[in-house]
């Protein structure tokens, strides 16, 4: 079964609203997760990496007032896509490590479709 | 330069073929190296980790030269189900960088 448990699957919206992705590690505690975004045909870039209990990491060109990350949890990440625009239709994926030291591996979300008219 | 770059692609082949895919990482200090594979709108999905000593896994191989900053993966006798795209995936630092994939399409 799953072991990160990412929603919704899809979202269609309209420009200037705010979508937000929840990202859920099921089963075990996640103190690390990463966020990335994939356009058609293109690679999964990473986004930001969020850490439980403190502020995420933006990676360079990415707009940390736009993409707003919260991990409140050990077992919940969320990403807000605030005002959202048709630029911002992508497929957004969460991750999170699992395991002890030197044995993690790494599990991904299912991914949401974000579609904005 | 990319940091993770592989072939264009798509590769079309029949079943029973065997096909490789290539890849090239940037930064020399990368420390771990995976192939994953991914279905249209779909999460990657971890193929194998790749080891310098080379590594198989049933009709799978993966290889790594470090001094050539070049990683392999070979399919043998392609089935239907492998149609998919296939990413090279670099770690460096704690994080994850993927090439942009090569998308396998085997044809009955």
């Amino acid at each position: 079964g799953a072991v990160v448990s990412q929603h919704p699957s899809w979202v269609i919206c309209k420009s200037g609203t705010s979508v937000k992705i929840e990202c859920r590690s099921l089963d075990f505690q996640a103190t690390t997760m990463f966020w990335y975004r994939q356009f058609p045909k293109q690679s999964l870039m990473l986004m930001a990496t969020s850490n439980e209990g403190s502020k995420a990491t933006y990676e360079q060109g990415v707009e940390k007032d736009k993409f707003l990350i919260n991990h409140a949890s050990l077992t919940l990440s969320t990403l807000t896509v605030t005002s959202a625009h048709p630029e911002d239709s992508s497929f957004y994926i969460c991750s999170a490590l699992r395991g002890r030291e030197g044995i993690k591996k790494l599990f991904f979300g299912s991914g949401t479709q974000l579609s904005v008219l | 330069r990319k940091e993770v770059e592989q072939d264009p692609g798509p590769f079309n082949v029949p079943e029973g073929a065997t096909v490789a895919f290539n890849c090239t990482y940037s930064n020399s200090a990368s420390q771990s190296f995976f192939w994953y594979r991914q279905d249209c709108r779909k999460e990657p999905k971890l193929l194998m980790s790749v080891y310098s000593s080379g590594n198989e896994d049933g009709r799978f191989t993966a290889q790594l030269n470090r001094a050539s900053q070049y990683i392999s993966l070979l399919i043998r006798d392609s089935k239907l189900s492998d149609s998919a795209t296939y990413l090279c995936v670099v770690g460096l630092r704690g994080k994850l960088i993927f090439g942009q994939g090569t998308e396998l399409s085997v044809k009955p």
